[in-house]
């Protein structure tokens, strides 16, 4: 059965102090991954896909990087606006079906 | 519209009751999704669609649960006879293309947030 695990579950930063946040799984036949930002009270907000091992892809301040058992999303001088959960969903196939991870809270302080 | 319609916002059923939740997808897409998201959890898939075809519906919890496409545009997730565990958040997503195809992005809508009372 296909596992997905994010760690930490939440993470407290001071602003500028970088970090990054995990993302593992067990997933047959591992085709990708999406990384997503979700405001409370909001839907899911895209923000990578990756499709293959030592992939790499920025926006801004994160940068995501996939391996084939895990993904890191590095968070470099974060700010509070930051402040949001990730969530990370490998897929094998086709992605009709994605299995969420619960999620990393980060809480950026000024 | 600019992205992935979602109504009510904000839905509130006695125990029992039906509800309808509506989701205008992104014009054009194919690929339209339910999931339904707990508190404190990651989205949990329901059900997809390409166009009006219903192709995958593992994820409906229970025979409770019904949703249609029928002109392959607007999608609707009915749920009769609701009890307290139905209380969840409940995201449709579009996709422009079929979910074999590289490349995509899976578009979510703002949630329609359901409460069994």
């Amino acid at each position: 059965e296909d596992q997905v695990t994010q760690s930490p579950e939440a993470l407290r930063l001071q602003e500028g102090e970088s970090s990054s946040l995990n993302c593992s799984y067990t997933v047959s036949g591992l085709r990708g991954l999406f990384w997503y930002r979700q405001d409370p009270g909001k839907g899911p907000e895209f923000l990578f896909t990756l499709y293959s091992a030592g992939e790499e892809k920025e926006k801004e301040r994160l940068k995501a990087t996939l391996t084939k058992k895990e993904s890191f999303l590095h968070i470099t001088a974060p700010k509070p606006e930051d402040s949001a959960t990730y969530l990370c969903a490998p897929f094998s196939g086709g992605y009709n079906k994605l299995i969420f991870g619960a999620g990393t809270r980060l809480a950026v302080h000024p | 519209g600019a992205g992935v319609s979602q109504s009510p916002r904000y839905k509130v059923a006695k125990r029992g009751q039906d509800v309808a939740l509506r989701c205008d997808p992104i014009s054009g897409h194919v690929s339209l999704f339910w999931y339904q998201q707990a508190l404190g959890q990651g989205p949990e898939f329901l059900t997809y669609f390409q166009n009006e075809a219903q192709l995958d519906k593992s994820g409906l919890p229970s025979d409770r649960f019904f949703a249609e496409r029928p002109e392959g545009s607007v999608s609707t997730l009915k749920i009769q006879r609701t009890q307290q565990e139905d209380s969840a958040v409940y995201l449709c997503a579009s996709s422009s293309q079929k979910t074999e195809l590289s490349g995509n992005t899976i578009y979510f809508g703002e949630g329609s947030w359901l409460t069994v009372v």
